[in-house]
């Protein structure tokens, strides 16, 4: 399968400072890439959806201004946690859209399919 | 929109045996339905997926099961190995309709030696 990386892995850092996460579709193009948040023993909740060229489109509830999603390449997102604090501590990951038209049940079918990141531990002090 | 459930929530099993994992959607336009099994502190990884033109897909231990009538699909897995404890995720999705998946809650296997 294709391959998405993220950095850093980890990172730790103090309370109002911003850290910045990034997400790169290796061996394809992604016009869209996605980022989720995941606590402890939870499913992936989804904060955004990241287009190349064009504002995130965020999920209710997640700040648009805390979390600054840019996706300047096809092959680049990158997530900002401004001014964090001790409660954005969490489990940040990422995910990259591998779209081929086509069509869907026929001959010549097309895939749309998403590959994660290794995730971003983030842990504010 | 769509609301995607999933049970059980844990399954522990012993090695050897099968293990199903059951997940509902609530809307009828979702057509692709991915598997993702996450291994702790890792990232979720395909292991198996569906389209709504077909029933049932097997690579090699694992199958899926599609039933879009009751708009439910499973997940199977056969001769559980130790190495096949981890957390797996159902989803849903429509083709070329922006790729968001839903995913289902999650249910946590443990494989028993």
């Amino acid at each position: 399968g294709a391959v998405v990386s993220q950095h850093p892995s980890w990172v730790i850092c103090k309370s109002g400072t911003s850290v910045k996460i990034e997400c790169r579709s290796l061996d394809f193009q992604a016009t869209t890439m996605f980022w989720y948040r995941q606590f402890p023993k939870q499913s992936l909740m989804l904060m955004a959806t990241s287009n190349e060229g064009s504002k995130a489109t965020y999920e209710q509830g997640v700040e648009k201004d805390k979390f600054l999603i840019n996706h300047a390449s096809l092959t680049l997102s990158t997530l900002t946690v401004t001014s964090a604090h001790p409660e954005d501590s969490s489990f940040y990951i990422c995910s990259a859209r591998d779209f081929v038209a086509g069509g869907w049940l026929g001959q010549r079918m097309g895939t749309d399919t998403q590959y994660f990141g290794p995730g971003t531990r983030l842990t504010v002090l | 929109g769509e609301n995607v459930e999933q049970h059980p929530s844990t399954l522990s099993v012993q090695e050897g045996d099968s293990a199903v994992i059951k997940c509902t959607y609530s809307d009828s336009a979702s057509n692709y339905f991915p598997w993702y099994k996450q291994e702790l502190g890792k990232r979720p990884q395909l292991i198996i997926d569906i389209r709504s033109n077909v029933g049932e897909k097997k690579d090699q231990r694992i199958a899926v099961t599609l039933n879009k009538t009751a708009k439910h699909f499973s997940l199977h897995i056969t001769e559980t190995q130790p190495e096949d404890s981890a957390v797996y995720f159902c989803a849903a999705t429509r083709y070329n309709q922006g790729g968001k998946l839903i995913f289902g809650q999650g249910t946590e296997l443990s494989v028993k030696p």
